[in-house]
């Protein structure tokens, strides 16, 4: 069964510096999408970045970035200039051909004035 | 149109009462897909429909539990006999056939006393 861990509980950055949120996944599938979404608090979950395995290159969205490493089985996200708003729950994400998402158990980020 | 909504947002009920939940998709998508979400965890797959037609049930939903679609638009989530470790944040996703991204409701927060 596919798994992804999230190693990091809780992570803090000051306003306007970069932040790395590490991911692992465990699969033997080839082709696969991996996601990061970020649930505020007391609001909905909201797609921040997506990496579709087949792709080398790493997927870029404004501020937010990712290291995919598929040999590794890595998928870090990393924020850049990072701003108040920016401060919720982060989870990592796996589909292959299945439908279901399959999540990590989160990194609290908090973001410091 | 609004996103995904879901009713009640919040629920409490006594052990061994029935409850149910609404979720209404975003109006063109045609997959729903329920999660369940525990403090300190990440989502956990329940089920997902693709119109109206049930095509994965996790492990996790027991006989106790039932998800509905009848038209291919809202859908229900009953959970009949609650136990206290029933307890925990139900979301709903909807999805368009096709396209990776899945777009999170608020949520329904079940406590069982």
């Amino acid at each position: 069964a596919q798994t992804v861990t999230q190693s990091q509980p809780e992570m803090s950055v000051q306003e306007a510096e970069t932040v790395t949120l590490s991911c692992t996944y465990d699969t033997s599938e080839s082709d696969y999408y991996l996601f990061w979404y970020k649930q505020p608090p007391s609001r909905q979950m909201i797609l921040v970045i997506r990496q579709e395995a087949y792709k080398q290159q790493n997927a870029t969205e404004n501020r937010f970035s990712v290291n995919f490493q598929k040999a590794a089985k890595s998928f870090s996200l990393k924020i850049s200039d990072s701003q108040l708003g920016d401060a919720a729950m982060y989870f990592c994400a796996y589909r292959s051909g299945s439908e279901k998402l399959v999540f990590g158990k989160g990194t609290k980020l908090t973001v410091n004035p | 149109d609004t996103g995904v909504s879901q009713d009640p947002r919040h629920k409490i009920t006594k052990r061994g009462q029935n409850v149910t939940f609404r979720c209404d998709p975003i109006s063109e998508h045609n997959r729903l897909y329920w999660y369940r979400q525990t403090l300190g965890q990440g989502p956990e797959f329940l089920t997902y429909f693709q119109n109206e037609a049930q095509l994965e049930k996790s492990r996790l939903l027991s006989d106790r539990f039932s998800a509905e679609r009848p038209k291919g638009s809202f859908s229900t989530l009953e959970i009949q006999r609650t136990e206290q470790g029933d307890s925990a944040m139900y979301l709903c996703a909807s999805s368009l056939e096709g396209r990776t991204e899945a777009f999170f409701g608020q949520g329904t927060r079940l406590t069982v006393v």
